[in-house]
This record gives C-alpha cells, structure tokens and sequence, in this order.
C-alpha cells in the first residue's frame, strides 16, 4: 500500500495567521491517465471528515478560498492563508490513485 | 439530496460477529464505488474494503475476516465481520467514491466496541 506520511502532527497557530501541512507519498500519485488524486479532508472532534481540495489544488464548493492545494508527483502542500476559529480539528491528506486509498497520519490544529 | 446512514454497531466479544448497513439515498448504490473507512479511538482513518462493480478489495489485516456486499434492491452497503478482535474497535463509516477518485459523501459512523 503507499504509505502516506504528513508533518507536522501538531500545528498550533494564532488566528489570523497562515499555517501549512506537507504530505509527502511513498511513490508517485500521478495515475496512468495523468491525473494525480491526491486529496485533503478535515474532520472536526465527533464529526465525519469533510473533503477540501481534490486533485491536488481543486476546492470543493463551500470551501472558504483560505485554503489551497499544492505539489505533484509525491510532495504536496495545504495551506490555510489565515487561520480562523472554525479551522481546528485533524487535516488528512489521502491518495485516490490506488487502492485501498490510504491517508497521512493526521495533523492536529488547534490555536494557540 | 445524498445521505450514507450507518447501522449495526455495538458491544460484541473477541471472536464475535457483527453486520453493519449503510442505507443510502439520493443517488443509486449500484452505479457507484463504495467504501468502509473506519477510525481507531483517537486514530486517523483506514480505509478498510471496498466494492466497485464486481470487485471487492480488502486491506490485509481484514481479509478472510470481513466481507463488503450491497443489496441494490434496498439502496444498502454492508460489512459482514467475522472473528472480531480487540484491534478492530473503531468507528465505522461508509464513503462514496466520486468520479473525483476520493470521497464526497460520508456517513456519520457507526461505533464497534470489541471486548469481553
């Protein structure tokens, strides 16, 4: 299975300022018709996760334009522009290219 | 509008049994990939089986233990487990895979206590 591996696993920021994740896979997400599915979901404490970002950088609708996607082959990026409140909770990264999809580890935001 | 409902969970011993369902609406279970994806207490997300068309695909650590299947006639996922174990403890959710290749739509779990 690729093995996806996230950092930091805890990321305390101030409101108002930026914060960012890194995902990086064990092998190449680039599937063989050229797409990569590489995915974000944030997940609240008792609630399902929710996605954010698809193929890499695509927001999903409702999603505040703070949050962005980035990278490709294995290294990939999310980064919040400002925190706010509502943010904290676990942001996954999960890789859709292979199955069974498999995900990070989980970073933990919460605000200082 | 799209809803994924889990049911089945519960308090079952080590080397028990347990069916869960996942009744689905808005959309038909059968022209979709569906997945289990289930949540340790306090852990991230494994994706655990899933079903498109004919194929079912399972992790390691479930093989020979669990089964996916789905009634189209009732628009319901199902996970059959067999000799349970302490490690499969966890909530159980059900995800539909979009044509995205990832998950757009997530029940809201359903608890499996293993212990005796």
């Amino acid at each position: 299975d690729v093995v996806m591996t996230q950092s930091p696993l805890s990321l305390p920021v101030t409101l108002g300022q930026p914060a960012s994740i890194s995902c990086r896979s064990s092998q190449s997400l680039v599937k063989s018709d050229g797409i990569t599915y590489l995915n974000w979901f944030h997940q609240r404490p008792g609630q399902s996760p929710r996605r954010l970002i698809y193929k890499v950088s695509n927001r999903d609708s409702g999603v505040p334009d703070r949050f962005s996607g980035s990278g490709s082959g294995t290294d990939f990026t999310l980064r919040i522009s400002r925190v706010e409140a509502e943010d904290v909770g676990v942001y996954y990264c999960m890789q859709g290219t292979y199955w069974p999809w498999t995900f990070g580890q989980g970073t933990k935001v919460e605000i200082k | 509008e799209v809803q994924l409902v889990e049911s089945g969970g519960g308090l079952v011993q080590p080397g028990g049994s347990l069916r869960l369902s996942c009744a689905v609406s808005g959309f038909n279970v059968e022209m979709y990939v569906m997945h289990w994806v289930r949540q340790a207490p306090g852990k991230g997300l494994e994706s655990i089986s899933g079903i498109r068309g004919d194929d079912k695909f399972y992790t390691e650590s479930v093989k020979g233990r669990f089964t996916i299947s789905r009634d189209n006639s009732k628009n319901t996922l199902y996970l059959q487990m067999g000799s349970l174990r302490v490690d499969d403890m966890a909530v159980y959710y059900c995800a539909r895979e979009d044509q995205l290749g990832s998950a757009d739509y997530w029940g809201q779990g359903t608890l499996v206590t293993v212990s005796s």
